[in-house]
């Protein structure tokens, strides 16, 4: 599915380091979402956005932001990044119900 | 809040036996969704069920939504490596700011031995 992309694939950084996740889409939806997975856990959400100036909470939102900045594009912050936001980084995106997911970043906090 | 909880966490077979995973809301679903996420890989949309009591199959594959509608299975029969994952189910939020939401299951890691 290269018609959603994610930036870096991994990253390994450093606890208490800004850190930035990219997501690209070509589908033209206008629902993105972010994830993350833990094994065991399943995928949580964390952010999503149903349009340019929709932003809402997921349900493990503490620690990250994210920014919409158009349609295509949707960014995952973590302000400060602690080890136990090490972990496994879904973008997705849909147009209705169906989810269609990027490639991933594997992220790592020292 | 909802809650979608999947069953069994972890299978391993031998290749060729069948594999069951089973997937419970604590909420009725308008839908049910199925996606399997390979070794190294990100999840891939398999299918949605939406009637009460609806089967669908795809190949080896046989997905069932419960007649409650709360509740839904995927069977393979004669698995492959080709087989091996993790199989999650997912279930929408209903209605209001919620809509456009899923909850997945912790999934079924399904390992296959050759």
């Amino acid at each position: 599915d290269a018609d959603v992309t994610q930036t870096p694939r991994n990253r390994i950084t450093k606890t208490g380091k800004r850190i930035m996740l990219e997501c690209s889409q070509t589908k033209g939806h206008d629902r993105m979402y972010w994830y993350r997975q833990d094994p065991g856990l399943g995928l949580r959400l964390i952010y999503y956005s149903f349009d340019v100036k929709d932003i809402n909470k997921g349900e493990i939102s503490d620690g990250y932001s994210v920014s919409r900045q158009a349609q295509a594009k949707f960014s995952l912050s973590l302000e400060s990044a602690i080890p136990n936001q090490t972990a496994l980084y879904f973008c997705a995106t849909s147009k209705t119900n169906t989810q269609y997911f990027g490639p991933g970043t594997r992220l790592t906090v020292l | 809040g909802q809650q979608v909880m999947q069953i069994p966490q972890y299978q391993h077979v031998q290749e060729g036996e069948d594999f069951t995973t089973y997937c419970n809301s604590s909420t009725t679903l308008s839908n049910i969704q199925w996606y399997k996420q390979r070794p190294g890989g990100h999840p891939v949309f398999l299918i949605q069920l939406v009637k009460s009591g609806e089967v669908k199959k795809q190949k080896r594959l046989t997905f069932q939504f419960g007649e409650a509608k709360k509740n839904s299975s995927l069977h393979i029969t004669a698995t492959q490596t080709t087989d091996v994952g993790t199989y999650f189910c997912a279930g929408p939020h209903a209605g209001g700011t919620s809509y456009g939401k899923l909850t997945f299951g912790q999934g079924t890691i399904l390992t296959v031995h050759p």
